[in-house]
């Protein structure tokens, strides 16, 4: 199984709003990952989890907050976004960072619109 | 500056044919390369991987190259199908014995067209 699921698909939020983007795995990968992806361009590293400690932040800013509360779920809460942060969220999953292989699996994504 | 450049933005092929998807990388620390098919509105799906210790690595109908001195690799999809028809990014990265923390980079992304 290589499935990586990803809550909400579809997410609207006004500039006020909290709410967060929910990302499960079950194939006991220890290292977790949130890309954003803006429409024709690559995705791009915004976090990065390794046994649930945060090991890097791409210099995010603070409206996004992750977390990992255990080894199979990764959350990102999101509070008062701008307009330019509608995007696509990826969350992906690896094996532990010395493990030797480096392949990413992702999900599908959550589709953000910030009016 | 980008440090993984994928440089033709679309790719059309026949039914039948080869494919080649080429990336070139300019960061000589990355170790590990891989490729991704992406279909609109899902997430990319990992294809095939080489590290930095080998040439060739192949899988079914798709082999990667690398060519380190060169900082090239490319994709090879031998025959294309129309099922193949997706955008396909290549993305790199620095071992963890490198001293990575495991992040990816990766590369605009090449559309591939396969007609019937």
């Amino acid at each position: 199984d290589t499935e990586v699921t990803q809550t909400p698909k579809h997410l609207v939020m006004g500039m006020t709003n909290k709410k967060s983007l929910k990302c499960e795995q079950h194939m006991g990968h220890r290292a977790m990952y949130w890309y954003k992806q803006k429409a024709k361009k690559p995705p791009e590293l915004m976090f990065v989890y390794s046994y649930e400690k945060l090991s890097i932040n791409e210099s995010v800013p603070s409206r996004f907050s992750p977390e990992c509360p255990n080894s199979s779920l990764l959350n990102l809460h999101l509070h008062a976004l701008q307009p330019e942060d509608s995007a696509l969220y990826l969350c992906a999953s690896g094996l532990d960072l010395a493990g030797g292989s480096y392949e990413q699996y992702f999900g599908p994504g959550t589709r953000l619109t910030v009016t | 500056d980008q440090q993984v450049k994928q440089n033709s933005p679309s790719l059309s092929v026949q039914e039948g044919r080869i494919s080649i998807l080429n990336c070139d990388y300019t960061n000589s620390m990355f170790d590990y390369f891989l490729w991704y098919k992406k279909y609109p509105a899902e997430g990319p799906t990992f294809l095939i991987s080489i590290s930095s210790i080998k040439d060739k690595n192949e899988d079914g109908r798709f082999t990667v190259f690398l060519n380190k001195s060169a900082k090239h690799l490319s994709l090879h999809i031998v025959p294309s199908q129309p099922g193949d028809s997706a955008v396909y990014f290549c993305a790199a990265g620095v071992s963890w014995n490198g001293g990575s923390q495991g992040n990816l980079i990766f590369g605009k992304g090449t559309k591939l067209s396969v007609k019937p």
